[in-house]
């Protein structure tokens, strides 16, 4: 079984800061997915990613498969960011151990 | 922008009953997910299905769950004799490719067992 952590478990910021969200497991895997879930309850996958570094828009994540750790990085945060912000290590057609996440709050 | 849709949005059922979720995924999409999320907790893979057989289950995907893709647009979970503690949130969710490629989830569908 995968243990998942993820730092820190709540987080406030104010609009226009740099926010980092970690995530460390304890199994090899071959991907990560990071998502984002909404207060409503929907999910949004932000990120699969195996190495390296993917960018989309102000949102960085970032993977080191050989220390177990990922990051998940908002630039110029603002209030529509405020979700849960989940890690998901596995792989594509493989189990995904999911975080229990990682409450972000932005105020304007 | 092409979605996932699930049916339905709520479902309530006594226990000891089937119930049959139903997800269709994104029309090319090849490789098909579901997860659950029992309320205040963290959402937990259920099963993969890709080439109309499973890929991978967890523990929890025990011998009362099944999955089907009976029509090539529908893909449903089935749950046979429903416990109370089947109550959660279900999402499906859909990719295209094998690869580093993102999930499309659905809505959700919101199952209560009394």
């Amino acid at each position: 079984k995968n243990e998942v952590e993820q730092s820190p478990q709540n987080l406030t910021a104010q609009e226009g800061e740099f926010i980092t969200i970690n995530c460390s497991y304890s199994v090899g895997i071959s991907a990560l997915h990071w998502l984002q879930q909404h207060p409503g309850g929907g999910i949004v996958s932000l990120f699969m990613l195996s190495s390296g570094k993917k960018k989309h828009g102000r949102l960085i994540a970032t993977i080191n498969i050989q220390e177990k750790h990922s990051s998940l990085h908002i630039t110029a945060s603002h209030p529509r960011d405020s979700a849960v912000y989940i890690c998901a290590p596995g792989g594509f057609g493989n189990q995904f151990y999911f975080g229990t996440g990682t409450s972000l709050t932005v105020i304007p | 922008e092409p979605e996932v849709t699930q049916t339905p949005s709520h479902q309530v059922t006594q226990m000891g009953q089937e119930v049959i979720l139903r997800c269709v995924p994104i029309s090319n999409h090849l490789y098909f997910y579901w997860y659950r999320q029992i309320l205040g907790q963290k959402v937990e893979f259920l099963v993969s299905f890709y080439n109309n057989e499973i890929s991978e289950k967890s523990e929890i995907f025990d011998d009362q769950f099944s999955v089907e893709r009976p029509d090539g647009s529908n893909f449903t979970l089935k749950i046979r004799s429903t416990k109370l503690e089947d109550s959660a949130m279900y999402f499906c969710a859909s990719h295209r490719t094998s690869g580093e490629e993102t999930q499309y989830f659905g809505p959700g569908t919101r199952l209560l067992v009394l």
